[in-house]
């Protein structure tokens, strides 16, 4: 069966600073790969995904990913982080057909 | 404008009691999705559904039950077996069957005393 893990459970930036989250998965094909974005109280937002060619992908809020293969890996990145991106992100992964699993997250706290 | 609504935002209910999330698209996707949400623990999949009329259990389904009698509709509902019901429930759909993009509701808060 397919895994995710997210190794940071909290993560704190300062606004104008670069961020990058961890993904890795564990599956034994090509997987389909995802981040979404979640605000307190809120439903998860797609930000991008992966399904195939270009390895590094390009998402909304300026946000972007990039499979690595050998390192089953899919980490998210933004060169500059605003207050606004505070919020917990959701790294998942489509292997099998018709679900998705979920990382268990990581909540971004954004300081001044 | 095309969405997933879910109502209500916040639900409160007696042990004992049985209650129904609702969750309605209007999107025409034609696979639904229930999740729990608990602090910590991401997203843990209740039950999908990819057509009318049919539904699967997914990892935690025990104490829950479903139905799909129209596309736009799949209401979840939290039967007294559920020994934890206090949750964030996030209702999803996706375009086809491959459930490999999902768009999310923006959930509903149970509270069980």
């Amino acid at each position: 069966a397919q895994s995710v893990t997210q190794p940071d459970i909290h993560i704190t930036v300062s606004e104008g600073a670069s961020l990058e989250l961890r993904c890795n998965y564990s599956y034994g094909a090509t997987p389909y790969l995802f981040w979404y974005v979640q605000s307190p109280g809120q439903g998860l937002q797609l930000l991008l995904k992966y399904f195939s060619g270009d390895t590094l992908v390009q998402g909304i809020k300026g946000f972007e990913a990039e499979f690595k293969r050998s390192q089953s890996s899919f980490n998210l990145r933004k060169p500059s982080v605003h207050w606004s991106d505070a919020a917990e992100y959701f790294c998942a992964v489509g292997a099998g057909y018709s679900t998705l699993t979920f990382g268990k997250g990581t909540m971004l706290l954004v300081s001044p | 404008d095309g969405g997933i609504t879910q109502s209500p935002k916040y639900l409160f209910r007696k042990e004992g009691q049985n209650v129904t999330l609702s969750c309605e698209q209007n999107l025409n996707h034609d696979a639904m999705y229930w999740y729990r949400q608990d602090p910590g623990q991401g997203l843990r999949l209740i039950y999908y559904s990819q057509i009318v009329n049919d539904f699967q259990k997914g990892d935690i389904a025990e104490g829950y039950s479903v139905s799909r009698e129209k596309k736009e509709s799949f209401p979840l509902t939290v039967t007294s077996a559920q020994k934890n019901p206090t949750a964030f429930y996030l209702c999803a759909s996706s375009i086809d069957r491959t459930g490999y993009e999902q768009y999310f509701g923006p959930g509903t808060r149970l509270t069980v005393t």
